[in-house]
């Protein structure tokens, strides 16, 4: 079975502070996807990554940023963090087999910044 | 702009009732659609998927989705709901974003199931 593994289960961290979210796939996907899940709103993507050293801006992507250095790791970054990021963070890959490739989750990282 | 819409913020139903959670997209070409399961404090499990083809699609778990393009609707249902079946629901649409594709979620539906 895919995993998808993300290094956090829970999070906390100060206003300001830069925080890394980590997340590492077994399967060599070449995609890879961060969500942002708030109550109310579902899932919104904040930034994917097609290849290594590739991304793009998802539909949230302002205060966030992502790196991705090899294949089976995409880093979603904090630049400075506010209480308003907040959130349930969600990483997710997948084959390139266009629009219908399913995705695979990991179990998502609680970050709360006081 | 592609768009999925989940009328039902919160549905309540008694176990061994069926069950029926909605979902409207917005995509302009013939859309690829799923249904993921969310379950307390775990990520999302795919559910179904339609991309083309039967428009009475087959799941894991009893559950079974129509896709009605007159209706822009593709309806999750199970004939008879257990206390397990309690999580969150999220339909999506895959749309193709960039250079690759990507998954635009409705703000889900939270499914309690009474004894």
């Amino acid at each position: 079975d895919v995993k998808v593994t993300q290094s956090s289960r829970y999070l906390v961290k100060r206003t300001g502070e830069k925080v890394f979210l980590e997340c590492v796939q077994d399967m060599d996907h070449e995609n890879m996807f961060w969500y942002r899940q708030d109550p109310g709103l579902g899932l919104r993507l904040i930034y994917f990554s097609y290849d290594v050293k590739m991304k793009e801006k998802g539909d949230i992507p302002e205060g966030y940023s992502v790196s991705r250095e090899k294949k089976e790791r995409f880093s979603l970054i904090l630049e400075s963090a506010s209480t308003n990021q907040t959130s349930m963070y969600l990483c997710a890959s997948s084959f390139p087999g266009g629009a219908g490739s399913k995705a695979f989750f990991g179990q998502g990282t609680r970050l709360t910044v006081v | 702009a592609q768009s999925v819409t989940q009328p039902d913020i919160h549905i309540t139903v008694s176990e061994g009732a069926s069950l029926e959670l909605r979902c409207n997209y917005s995509y302009g070409a013939t859309p690829y659609l799923f249904w993921y399961v969310q379950s307390p404090g775990q990520g999302l499990q795919l559910l179904l998927k339609y991309f083309s083809g039967d428009t009475l699609v087959q799941g894991i778990k009893g559950f079974e989705a129509e896709f009605k393009r007159s209706q822009s609707s593709f309806n999750l249902r199970k004939p008879s709901v257990h206390w397990s079946d309690a999580a969150e629901y999220f339909c999506a649409v895959g749309a193709t974003g960039g250079a690759t594709n990507k998954l635009i979620f409705g703000t889900g539906t939270l499914l309690a199931v009474q004894p």
